[in-house]
């Protein structure tokens, strides 16, 4: 079972473009899940989509977006870019359900490396 | 979700028990522990977790105690590729995120 796949692995943009961070989760996993990961903050929860729909978000500012596609795969959006949005954004799947118990067990990808200059 | 503490970092002698604590002294009955890793520059990988009893799987051991307010994670014999930071949440079943804190470094020395 091939597991999380993040693209680009690696990117650089200037300040005030727009970046856009794919994953695809692990066959069969609704729930998607984005961090941030930064040497000053550790990792930080950025928002969660399952079937399609951002059912939690962490406290990051409205340039920090995303969305899930009905196949499971999610794209996340950072606009207009600061240099402190430089990061490792890590995606995470896993089964998920409607409501009620979610398991805590996350399979993290490799995670995509954003340097902002 | 509750909040953990750790220690910051630990060495650890190769062939030999790890043992890493962790406090979660505010832990509610319905929160499980969690227990994650980092190798440098890889995402974090699920180890194992728990809620009351003690548990044991293929990569580690997880010990908590009757009141619930601390557990220890077991590596039983380390190895080199067991440096990484070792990550400690406490997560709540209906819960929809983890929050990771600060983690323990681990070295695993030769």
């Amino acid at each position: 079972k091939a597991g999380v796949t993040q693209t680009p692995r690696y990117l650089i943009k200037t300040r005030g473009q727009q970046v856009t961070l794919s994953c695809s989760p692990i066959s069969g996993h609704r729930s998607v899940s984005w961090y941030q990961q930064t040497p000053g903050q550790g990792l930080q929860f950025l928002f969660e989509y399952f079937s399609e729909t951002q059912r939690n978000k962490g406290n990051f500012p409205g340039r920090f977006s995303g969305r899930q596609f009905s196949n499971s795969r999610s794209e996340m959006n950072v606009s207009t870019l600061e240099l402190g949005d430089s990061a490792l954004y890590l995606c995470a799947s896993r089964p998920g359900t409607s409501g009620g118990y979610n398991t805590g067990e996350l399979f993290f990808g490799e995670g995509s490396r954003l340097t902002v200059l | 979700d509750a909040k953990t503490t750790q220690p910051p970092s630990m060495d650890c002698a190769e062939g030999r028990a790890a043992n890493l604590p962790c406090n979660h002294s505010t832990i509610s009955g319905n929160e499980y522990v969690y227990w994650y890793r980092q190798i440098h520059s890889q995402g974090p990988q699920y180890i194992i977790h728990g809620l009351k009893n003690n548990e044991t799987n293929e990569m580690a051991s997880l010990i908590i105690t009757e009141d619930r307010k601390s557990s220890t994670l077991i590596l039983p014999h380390a190895t080199l590729r067991d440096t990484a930071v070792y990550y400690c949440i406490v997560f709540r079943a209906a819960g929809n995120k983890l929050t990771f804190g600060g983690g323990t470094r681990v070295l695993v020395k030769p």
